[in-house]
């Protein structure tokens, strides 16, 4: 399965923009890159994905490396709403059979007032 | 969309005792996921269905884990016996997989305790 590596924890200040970095060296070329966050007590929720061109949608932005080897997650400005672990996944496509997720263990982002 | 709907959302069991986690799907998705949440080992795939037919089992942790899907719009996830290191949330999530984009659908949920 396809492996990431984010740092175990972030913090940041509110109203302040967040860089989530993720690494993941052993990406292939149809992997698409995905973020996930989980909220306290909740099931996790999908934030962004993109391939190789960087990403915008209403949550945050996903810049992605030329060599595709690594990946940031933007988040704007935080708030104390956004306090969750993210997840960067990469989704393997199994040909015909659909996709895998694989979640590592995620950064813990605290957002101080 | 009433979104991913998982049964029981708490569960506190005896050890040696059987367990029933039920999970329905968003209507139209193609895919299951069935995922394990613990402080120590984070989100585990356990098993994963398309159409209906499991793909891939390989993160089921041993014989006593079985996962069903009899139809497109209901899976369980049965334990027996159940053991308290089984204690977790248990995690069902859906996708559609006709585009390439498989955004996972999560559902709240199912808080086992095994005693």
């Amino acid at each position: 399965d396809a492996k990431t590596t984010q740092p175990n924890s972030m913090e940041s200040n509110e109203e302040e923009p967040v860089h989530l970095p993720c690494n993941h060296s052993t990406i292939s070329g149809t992997d698409y890159i995905h973020w996930y966050r989980q909220l306290p007590s909740q099931g996790p929720e999908y934030v962004i994905h993109g391939l190789t061109s960087n990403v915008n949608n209403r949550m945050a932005s996903l810049a992605i490396a030329e060599d595709r080897k690594s990946s940031t997650l933007i988040l704007h400005r935080a708030t104390l709403r956004d306090a969750a672990v993210y997840y960067c996944i990469l989704r393997a496509y199994v040909g015909g059979t659909g996709n895998q997720f694989y979640f590592g263990t995620g950064t813990s982002l605290t957002v101080i007032p | 969309d009433a979104g991913v709907i998982q049964s029981p959302r708490h569960e506190v069991t005896e050890m040696g005792q059987e367990v029933t986690l039920r999970c329905k799907p968003i209507s139209g998705h193609n895919s299951l996921f069935w995922y394990r949440q613990t402080m120590m080992r984070g989100l585990e795939l356990l098993i994963y269905f398309n159409n209906n037919v499991p793909i891939d089992d390989s993160g089921m942790p041993e014989d006593r884990f079985s996962a069903k899907m009899p139809n497109a719009s209901f899976s369980t996830l049965k334990i027996q016996p159940s053991e308290p290191r089984d204690s977790a949330v248990y995690f069902c999530a859906s996708s559609f997989e006709g585009a390439r984009t498989g955004e996972l659908f999560f559902g709240e949920g199912s808080r086992l305790t095994v005693l």
